[in-house]
């Protein structure tokens, strides 16, 4: 069975880095692309981008283009989501994803990750 | 691009029959047959329900349907119930490896 589990909730201060990840067990993690999915709160889902761990192939939604950046390490069959400068507009839920092309579907989700930044 | 266009809320009492629709353009939801819902509990990652505008994966029960006409899709939940309560969005593929969300509606059984 598919489970992607996601890191714990992280408070950070403006200006910080942070590095989220989503772990695969149970499929082939290179065969399937993850997507990221933010819900900022009490607001509505936004998709932010999709990566192929096989070979990296990695596509941002325009709003999120240059913002974050989408990574992935097959050997640990965990795919991240990173941000080199947070601000306290990134504070939101994030959510990983598997997404299958043929469908544009996600089809099994992780828990989510809850970002809070604060000065 | 804009989110697509969800009522913000819909209601029902148990065994109605409640539609959330979901607006967009030629661009996404009348331009390909790639819709798909999904349902929200509060705390709670987001469940698939439909695919395809109106293909329901194993295990969601068929008082769920999805249906589309020109730029608008639908979701129709017969027979509510009280576990049906939750947010559902739809999303639409608008091409180029893009995805929109709608912006959610809150439904709730009365």
């Amino acid at each position: 069975e598919v489970q992607l589990v996601q890191s714990g909730a992280e408070v950070k201060k403006p200006g910080e880095s942070l590095k989220i990840s989503c772990k695969d067990s149970g499929y082939s993690f290179t065969t399937y692309w993850i997507a990221w999915v933010r819900q900022m709160p009490g607001k509505g889902l936004e998709w932010m981008g999709i990566i192929y761990p096989g070979d990296s192939d990695t596509r941002y939604s325009p709003s999120f283009q240059g913002q974050v950046t989408i990574s992935a390490d097959k050997s640990v069959s965990t795919a991240y989501l990173q941000w080199s400068s947070l601000k306290a507009s990134d504070t939101a839920v994030y959510f990983c994803a598997r997404y299958i092309t043929t469908t544009a579907t996600f089809d099994y989700w992780g828990q989510g990750t809850l970002v809070t930044v604060s000065s | 691009q804009s989110a697509l266009t969800q009522p913000p809320s819909a209601s029902g009492s148990p065994g109605q029959s409640v539609t959330i629709s979901c607006t967009g353009t030629s661009s996404d939801v009348g331009g390909y047959n790639y819709v798909s819902w999904y349902q929200q509990h509060p705390g709670k990652a987001p469940k698939f329900m439909i695919y395809e505008v109106s293909k329901r994966p194993s295990g969601v029960p068929d008082r769920f349907s999805g249906s589309k006409s020109g730029n608008t899709a639908s979701l129709t939940v017969s027979g509510l119930q009280a576990e049906d309560e939750a947010d559902y969005y739809c999303t639409s593929y608008a091409g180029s490896n893009n995805l929109l969300f709608g912006g959610g509606t809150k439904l709730t059984v009365l």
